[in-house]
């Protein structure tokens, strides 16, 4: 069965660095979103990618955030100058249409942890 | 007000009970529904879509009413492998974003 995958499962950094994160959606998918999920919180939306163009955003997902999709198969969230309040996991979706009943597949998730 | 609201529980059953969750969610608009479930530290799963006339999968029922902005699970003859954290999610007209409720702690003991 297809799944979106993602690396690395965890990662730590110091305060102020940048990380970026990775994820391989489902193949023949072409939405693709990052959500969050701090510690005992619940799952936040950060942003949406479609046609190689954020769709939409939240307002956490601000100037320290971006996204790519660099070739045909990664879809990236890089933060670049983290926060302590950073620490979260961070799951990657994707879907082959949008909205409805179309289900998003989530990754197993990338748990950050600023020091 | 929070855009999805759920008892965050936990509701501690025992095998072969029935349970039911409930959720209300703010926005009139929301389009699409749904039950997730996340077992500790993993990411959610969709569990079922939830239609307006209600839908069965198994020992799981949901049901809608758009009228009260509530949407319900029940599960019957609860499982062990059951223990989990439901999550109610809604889809808003015209976005892509999943609005996630923060969940509802399940443990079902032998």
């Amino acid at each position: 069965e297809p799944e979106v995958t993602q690396t690395p499962s965890h990662q730590v950094t110091q305060m102020g660095q940048e990380v970026i994160l990775r994820c391989v959606p489902i193949s023949n998918h072409l939405y693709f979103y990052w959500y969050r999920q701090i510690l005992g919180q619940k799952v936040e939306f950060l942003v949406s990618f479609y046609n190689n163009e954020i769709s939409e955003k939240s307002e956490i997902f601000d100037d320290q955030f971006s996204v790519e999709r660099p070739d045909g198969s990664n879809f990236t969230l890089k933060i670049r100058s983290t926060k302590l309040e950073d620490s979260a996991m961070y799951f990657c979706a994707s879907s082959g249409k949008a909205g409805g009943l179309n289900e998003q597949f989530f990754g197993p998730g990338t748990r950050l942890t600023v020091l | 007000r929070k855009e999805v609201e759920q008892d965050p529980g936990p509701f501690n059953v025992p095998e072969g009970a029935t349970v039911a969750f409930n959720c209300t969610y703010s926005n009139s608009a929301s389009q699409s529904f749904f039950w997730y479930r996340q077992d500790c530290r993993k990411e959610p799963k969709l569990l079922m879509s939830v239609y307006s006339s209600g839908n069965e999968d198994g020992r799981f029922t949901a049901q809608l009413n758009r009228a009260s902005q509530y949407i319900s699970l029940l599960i019957r003859d609860s499982k062990l492998s059951d223990s989990a954290t439901y999550l109610c999610v809604v889809l808003n007209t015209g976005f892509q974003k999943l609005v996630f409720g923060t969940g509802t702690r399940l443990l079902v003991s032998p």
